[in-house]
């Protein structure tokens, strides 16, 4: 069975640090890959996602993520986090057929102190 | 912007007792999905529907559970004998592609049973 794992529960960081989220998954087919974050009181929104091509993707506010399909990895990366980043991260993946679901990591917690 | 809106917000339940969760999806979109997120654990799927029939479930979602799109805009899910167990944050999503399109997420329903 597909699985996705986060390996950081919690991260904690000062304002300017730069930030790295391990993702990796099992499949060994061709995969669609997406990093997902929830605000506090919010909803689930994208952030980035992977299909074909370049493997560093750029997403929204700044972040990043390399596929290296070597290691089966999806890391998520910003060089210099804000307080507003203050979210739960979600990495997903689906294989690439229509009309499969989306597999989500259990999440990362980031807690930005200003 | 367009987006997912879910109701109620907050349900509380006796045990045993039937629920639904209703969701609107985006108007244009094809896919519809429940997630669900026990507190402290991962985003899990339980079922995605397309073309008015269940299309991919997973072994979360048995008997007690059903989902409708009982007219042109709601998609419910129904807990039929909630157990102490379905307390959790209930998804809904949609998109326009299913497996290679982006997932848009309601803000969630929280169920608790007692």
């Amino acid at each position: 069975a597909q699985s996705v794992s986060q390996h950081n529960h919690h991260v904690i960081l000062s304002e300017a640090a730069s930030l790295e989220l391990g993702c990796n998954y099992s499949y060994g087919g061709t995969v669609n890959l997406f990093w997902y974050v929830q605000y506090p009181g919010q909803h689930l929104q994208l952030l980035l996602k992977y299909f074909s091509g370049d493997p560093l993707v750029k997403g929204i506010k700044g972040f990043e993520a390399e596929f290296i399909k070597s290691k089966f990895s999806f890391n998520l990366r910003k060089p210099s986090v804000q307080w507003s980043d203050t979210a739960e991260y979600f990495c997903a993946v689906t294989p690439q057929q229509a009309g499969t679901a989306l597999i989500f990591g259990k999440g990362t917690t980031l807690s930005v102190s200003s | 912007e367009p987006e997912v809106t879910q109701t109620p917000s907050h349900q509380v339940t006796q045990m045993g007792q039937e629920v639904i969760l209703r969701c609107v999806p985006i108007s244009n979109h094809l896919y519809f999905y429940w997630y669900r997120q026990i507190l402290g654990q991962k985003v899990e799927f339980l079922v995605s529907f397309y073309n008015n029939e269940i299309s991919e479930k997973s072994e979360i979602f048995d008997d007690q559970f059903s989902v409708e799109r009982p007219d042109g805009s709601n998609f419910t899910l129904k807990i039929r004998s909630t157990k102490l167990e379905d307390s959790a944050m209930y998804f809904c999503a949609s998109s326009l592609a299913g497996g290679t399109g982006e997932l848009f997420f309601g803000e969630g329903s929280r169920l608790t049973v007692l």
